[in-house]
């Protein structure tokens, strides 16, 4: 079983400020998704990384995941209050190098993007 | 296109009851995951289904607890004489075939026992 770690674990910021979260591990992913959850609904999956060195971007908000796979970090750009909600890094589960799908989830940043 | 559908959305439950929540995934899809989300927790897999089949129930309690996800109809999960320490949100996930780690989550059942 992997250890991660996401930090900050909360961050309060004023609108059009920018933003970066993490993940970390100490094990190598195969894949790593990031996802968004607001209180009372599922998780929305922003995005998947699968490439060492790889750099995703979505309007304002820019993924890395790091060169040895081991950790991601999530960038907002000019943060508006519609990004508030629980960042959450999921890495896939890759015992043995078969990918099958079973995501661990880290306890997420909770951020609040004030007007 | 529809996604991920769960339901119900709330279920109450007594101790000792039978809990059945339901998931039909997104159009196309053929497998299933379920979570679960304890107050204060995080995330936590449960169950990986396809068709007929049960890939990896490493995540599953040992007693109380099935799944199934049938030829026809949607995936269910059971849990016999529920207790208090139950109570959660349940969610369900799918994902194209060939890219296990993309997942779509439903809205999620919470389910408190009383």
């Amino acid at each position: 079983t992997q250890l991660l770690e996401q930090s900050p674990q909360f961050l309060s910021i004023q609108e059009g400020e920018n933003l970066t979260v993490y993940c970390n591990s100490s094990s190598v992913f195969s894949s790593l998704q990031w996802y968004r959850q607001e209180p009372g609904e599922g998780p929305v999956l922003l995005v998947t990384v699968v490439t060492g060195g790889e750099v995703k971007k979505l309007k304002r908000l820019t993924f890395q995941f790091g060169d040895a796979r081991k950790d991601s970090s999530l960038h907002i750009t000019a943060a508006q209050p519609g990004d508030t909600g629980l960042y959450l890094c999921a890495p896939e589960d890759s015992a043995g190098g078969t990918s099958y799908g079973k995501l661990t989830f880290g306890q997420g940043t909770i951020l609040t993007v004030h007007p | 296109n529809a996604g991920v559908m769960q339901n119900p959305r709330h279920l109450v439950r007594r101790r000792g009851q039978e809990a059945r929540l339901r998931c039909s995934p997104m159009k196309g899809h053929s497998h299933v995951y379920w979570y679960r989300q304890l107050p204060e927790e995080g995330l936590k897999f449960m169950v990986y289904l396809q068709k007929e089949n049960i890939i990896d129930e490493s995540g599953m309690p040992k007693e109380r607890f099935s799944a199934e996800f049938p030829k026809e109809g949607p995936s269910i999960l059971r849990i016999q004489q529920v207790v208090r320490g139950d109570s959660a949100a349940y969610f369900c996930a799918s994902s194209p075939a060939g890219r296990p780690y993309e997942q779509y989550f439903g809205p999620g059942t919470r389910l408190t026992v009383t």
